[in-house]
């Protein structure tokens, strides 16, 4: 059973340009996180996606970014002309269920660095 | 608006000693609270985590100890070994239908030989 899978694992763009991150999640799993990290920063809750549905995206930038979990296929956080503070590693967990109860463990994947010129 | 504070950026810590890894937070209602183990150019990895009805979980050489008036939890970490030398994420998690695992800036271990 592979783990999470993120790519690319290293994403360079110039600014204005598109960039477009994937996440497959673990086997199985249904639901989806994505986190930024900037430099010298902790983890920061992005968005939560279930299949098909945006349930929490309370960390999301208003303007330029969107996420997405399809029925069939990887999730995708698409951030649309790019700035250089775009730049920081992105993660990508999973949960079988919602988080909570026997289950509070989230996978992540290595995660995507962009680095924007 | 930080609601889990990890107040020592690093630490360092002789090999076969103890580590102990503090964290605050500001909010009463969170359910669990989790620790995360991440190294260089690697996603975060699940350590273990306690339930807010709880003050204490052991696993193995990890022990995390809640202190709810306090607001504290802590990882203690028995005996260090070299492997243990990452950066460990406190983490607190709300059950609801839009839970999410909130992460605080993290505590750099470095084991000394």
């Amino acid at each position: 059973n592979a783990g999470v899978m993120q790519n690319p694992r290293h994403l360079v763009r110039r600014r204005g340009q598109e960039a477009r991150l994937r996440c497959s999640p673990m086997k199985g799993h249904s639901h989806v996180y994505w986190y930024r990290q900037l430099p010298e920063e902790g983890l920061k809750f992005m968005v939560y996606l279930q299949k098909e549905n945006i349930i929490d995206e309370s960390g999301m930038p208003k303007e330029r970014f969107s996420a997405e979990f399809p029925k069939e296929g990887p999730s995708i956080l698409r951030i649309q002309q790019v700035v250089r503070g775009d730049s920081a590693a992105y993660f990508c967990a999973s949960s079988p269920v919602p988080l909570g109860g026997v289950d509070t463990e989230a996978f992540f994947g290595q995660g995507t660095r962009l680095t924007v010129v | 608006d930080q609601q889990v504070k990890q107040n020592s950026p690093s630490l360092s810590v002789q090999e076969g000693r103890i580590s102990i890894l503090n964290c605050d937070y500001t909010n009463s209602m969170f359910d669990y609270f989790l620790w995360y183990k991440k190294y260089p150019a690697e996603g975060p990895t699940f350590l273990i985590s306690i339930s807010s009805i709880k003050d204490k979980n052991e696993d193995g050489r990890f022990t995390v100890f809640l202190n709810k008036s306090a607001k504290h939890l802590s990882l203690h970490i028995v005996p260090s070994q070299p492997g243990d030398s990452a950066v460990y994420f406190c983490a607190t998690l709300k059950v609801n239908r839009d839970d999410k695992i909130i992460f605080g800036k993290g505590t750099r271990l470095h084991i000394l030989p």
